[in-house]
């Protein structure tokens, strides 16, 4: 079965780093392209950070370009969201996804069931 | 950056048809990718490439886009169907993903 699962979330506070990780399952996963979706309490989907299979492109939202850093371990079919300067604004739900192919352009097909990060004082 | 916008809400009853939009301007030219997302769930892909159903999504949801808008249509609508619906598009200037801002779709 194709799946990925997040972890790493929990209660930060503002200033703070964190990062969360994302395990692949039943798929190849250095074929594929992986994103980070964000979902605000009670507020819709935001996209946050997508990388290409190769690892080469990084693409990131501008609300959080300078303060995330997206990467992969291809050996270890995990791709991870590097968060520094948190705020209280980046509290959400952060779900994985991957893409139907290495390119970050094309569509999701697999979402995680996401990680929840709490940016409080 | 690149605004889609979905009405908020749409009531409907069982047995009817659906037909959610998403407006954009020139969406028409982009590929547009519809999420479902049910109260506490993740989210759950129904439609993607305007019109492409995954494996084990009903042929009910059905896809179309021209011009500004995009429309997710579900027909014989069901209790199931309840959730919230995302439209998402990649825009290529930006190199940005997008997402409307969803309509929850309530069964009457």
């Amino acid at each position: 079965e194709v799946q990925v699962l997040e972890s790493g979330g929990g209660l930060m506070q503002p200033g703070g780093s964190l990062r969360l990780s994302c395990v692949a399952s039943g798929f190849t996963f250095k074929n594929y392209a992986m994103s980070w979706v964000r979902q605000a309490p009670g507020k819709g989907l935001q996209w946050v950070s997508g990388l290409s299979g190769s690892g080469v492109s990084t693409y990131y939202a501008d609300s959080v370009k300078g303060r995330f850093t997206i990467s992969r371990d291809n050996s270890k079919n995990t791709v991870f969201l590097q968060m520094n300067s948190l705020r209280v604004d980046d509290t959400a739900v952060y779900y994985c996804a991957k893409q139907r192919t290495g390119l970050v352009e094309t569509p999701i097909d697999i979402w995680g069931q996401g990680t929840l990060v709490t940016v409080a004082s | 950056s690149y605004v889609l916008i979905q009405p908020p809400s749409l009531s409907v009853a069982p047995g009817k048809t659906a037909s959610l939009t998403c407006g954009g301007n020139n969406i028409g030219s982009k590929s547009v990718q519809w999420n479902q997302q049910r109260p506490g769930q993740a989210p759950a892909v129904v439609i993607y490439y305007d019109s492409d159903r995954p494996s084990g999504v009903p042929e009910r949801f059905s896809g179309s886009n021209s011009g500004n808008t995009a429309t997710l249509t579900i027909s014989r609508v069901e209790a199931g169907d309840e959730a919230d619906y995302y439209c998402q598009v990649w825009d290529s200037s930006s190199s940005h993903w997008f997402f409307g801002g969803g309509t929850k779709l309530t069964v009457l």
